[in-house]
This record gives structure tokens, C-alpha cells and sequence, in this order.
């Protein structure tokens, strides 16, 4: 299976700005995925991030609020723009690895806290 | 630190019981399902997985148990260790169209020593 590092851990931030997490896998992967988890709850999926081409967005989610880039097969980041406290939450990469078979991968998330 | 289902419906159970945690998917096209375990202040854990092509798949200590008819998938835990209380989500998928993810709303599960 794939491995991801995923950056920052966890950040407090001030509200109206912005974080850019990063997303590091070491393999190629095909899919990748950036998922939002709310405190308490379940998660939800933002978009898929596409190779080369914009991120397909899940409903409620939008790219001006969310953009995402994909520059590469490894690489992807997220940025969470004009946060506001309920933007508070836990943000997860996820990649699909194929090796014959295929499964998920997920990051350890990214703690984010808005103040 | 933040808990990590602190609003999600609770299973309580006795240390050395067995646990089933149940749930309910939405797609009748998945074909692929996952269980997951997560522990606050960390990402999801694969447990188990199964496809649409099967009703039942054993891991160690672990059963995932499926039925399409009714759009219902179940993990049980046999044996239930302190170690095993955590919140459990499970996933479902589409192997032949978007792969996307999508999560259930998950249960706690909490063992009583």
C-alpha cells in the first residue's frame, strides 16, 4: 500500500486567513482524495483531486472556499480559504494504490483549529 | 484533546464479549465496502473489507458480514478487548466508477473492563 505524509499535523490559525495542507505520497497513485471531519462526526468527502486539471467537488464544497492542486501523481495540496471558526475540523488526505488489487490510504489528518 | 465521536451513537460493551456494529449503506451500485477504526487524534485504520461479490469475510477476530438486499453490512468483534474501543466507520465504493470513498456515520464503541 501507498504511505502519506501530511502536512501540517495541526495548526491553530486566525480567522480570515488561509492554510495550505499538503498531501506527500510515496507512489504514484491514480485517485486522490481530500476528505473533511468535523468534530464528532463522520467523514466527508470535499473532492477528488485530478492530475493536471481542476478538482471534482463533492456537493456544498467549492473551489473558492477549497481550492486544490495536483501538480503530479504524488502530490496535492488543499488550501482552506477565509477560514472562520467553523471551519475547525480535521482534513484528510486519502490515495487509491493499485497493486493488482486496490485499496485506500489515508494521511493522519491535519488538525485544524480556527480562533 | 478533541474526541474524536463524541456525538455518535454508542455501543457499550463487556471486555471479553463479543461486539456487532451495524450499518446502513446508501448505493446499491457499491461494490466494495470497508470497515474502519479511529482512535482520537489519528486517521482512519482499515479493519476489514469485502465485495459485493461476497456475504461474509473473516479476519483475525473480525467479521464482516454483508447484505445487499437490504443495504446492510455489519462487523462483528469477537472477544471484545479494551484495546478495541475506538469510533467504527464504515465505507462503501465503486470499484468501476469514481472510487470514491463514502463514509457511514459511525459508532462508538466503548469496552467496559
Amino acid at each position: 500500500s501507498a504511505v502519506i505524509s501530511q502536512k501540517p499535523s495541526r495548526d491553530i490559525c486566525q480567522r480570515g486567513t488561509s492554510l495550505t495542507i499538503q498531501c506527500q505520497v510515496d507512489s504514484q497513485v491514480t485517485m486522490m482524495f481530500w476528505y473533511r471531519q468535523q468534530p464528532g462526526q463522520s467523514l466527508t468527502l470535499i473532492a477528488t483531486a485530478n492530475q493536471g486539471s481542476e478538482a471534482t467537488y463533492e456537493s456544498g464544497f467549492v473551489i473558492d472556499k477549497f481550492p486544490i492542486s495536483r501538480p503530479n501523481l504524488t502530490f496535492s495540496t488543499l488550501t482552506v480559504s477565509n477560514m472562520s471558526p467553523e471551519d475547525s475540523s480535521i482534513y484528510l488526505c486519502s490515495v487509491v494504490w493499485e497493486r493488482g488489487n486496490y485499496g485506500y490510504t489515508f494521511g493522519s489528518g491535519t488538525r485544524l483549529t480556527v480562533v | 484533546g478533541e474526541s474524536v465521536g463524541l456525538h455518535l451513537p454508542t455501543l457499550s460493551v463487556q471486555e471479553g464479549d463479543n461486539s456487532i456494529i451495524n450499518c446502513a449503506y446508501s448505493n446499491s451500485a457499491s461494490d466494495y465496502f470497508i470497515w474502519y477504526k479511529q482512535e482520537s487524534g489519528k486517521g482512519p485504520q482499515f479493519i476489514i473489507d469485502i465485495r459485493s461479490n461476497m456475504d461474509k469475510r473473516q479476519g483475525q477476530r473480525v467479521t464482516v458480514l454483508l447484505n445487499k438486499t437490504v443495504k446492510h453490512l455489519s462487523l462483528q468483534i469477537a472477544a471484545t478487548q479494551p484495546g478495541d474501543s475506538a469510533v467504527y466507520f464504515c465505507a462503501e465504493s465503486t470499484f468501476r466508477g469514481s472510487y470514491k470513498l463514502i463514509f457511514g456515520s459511525g459508532t462508538r464503541l466503548l469496552v467496559r473492563p
